[in-house]
């Protein structure tokens, strides 16, 4: 089976723009969740989508919005970009719903805010 | 609400020394414990987890951990570091089967020849 896969792999962006990064999980997954991954805070929960639902969610404020398919590929999007949003976002999806589904992630998706 | 805490952002170790990576954790249930590997420009990898039973978990690549509740700890240990084990590994938590997975800051293993 293919792997996850995140594009792009690299993004450049300026403060104020928006962007949408886009995770396809292994074939027959149908959770997927999304962390940031900061050199500071290391991998922090953003949220997990199942079955088209946001089933989950961390302490992000609602700039950072996602959604996921019928087909379950999920899609991130980052309103309004801030300097401190620069980060590789992760993407990993499991068979079913939460922690007890093993997670298998993307290789991400590096974010350079300018 | 549950938090993880990784003590040394870096550790080095000579190859063929013992590995112990700490990992101590706050939760208000019995929790689920995990540690997970990230390779240099590659995702996390799942190593081993922590649900019931057996306290002593034994993981992928000769790595395993001991759930000690008395302590809060979940210390990640491997007898013989190669140095194929350089990375950076991630301890997390979850406080149910369908929460949300908490990781740790991460420590970056290095090992020295």
């Amino acid at each position: 089976k293919a792997g996850v896969t995140q594009t792009p792999r690299y993004l450049i962006k300026t403060r104020g723009q928006q962007v949408t990064l886009s995770c396809s999980p292994i074939s027959g997954h149908r959770s997927v969740s999304w962390y940031q991954q900061t050199p500071g805070q290391g991998l922090q929960f953003l949220f997990e989508y199942f079955s088209e639902t946001q089933r989950n969610k961390g302490n992000f404020p609602g700039r950072f919005s996602g959604r996921q398919f019928s087909n379950s590929r999920s899609e991130m999007n980052v309103s309004t970009l801030e300097l401190g949003d620069s980060a590789l976002y992760l993407c990993a999806s499991s068979e079913g719903q939460g922690a007890l589904h093993e997670q298998f992630f993307g290789p991400g998706t590096r974010l350079t805010v300018l | 609400a549950q938090s993880v805490t990784q003590l040394g952002s870096h550790v080095s170790v000579s190859e063929g020394a013992l590995v112990l990576l700490r990992c101590n954790y706050s939760s208000s249930v019995p929790p689920y414990l995990f540690w997970y590997v990230q390779y240099p420009n590659q995702g996390l990898q799942l190593l081993l987890k922590y649900t019931t039973g057996a306290t002593l978990v034994k993981g992928i690549n000769g790595f395993e951990a001991e759930f000690k509740k008395s302590e809060t700890s979940f210390h990640l240990t491997k007898p013989s570091a190669h140095m194929s084990d350089a990375a950076e590994y991630f301890c997390a938590v979850s406080e149910s089967w369908g929460d949300k997975i908490i990781f740790g800051k991460g420590t970056r293993l290095h090992i020295l020849p």
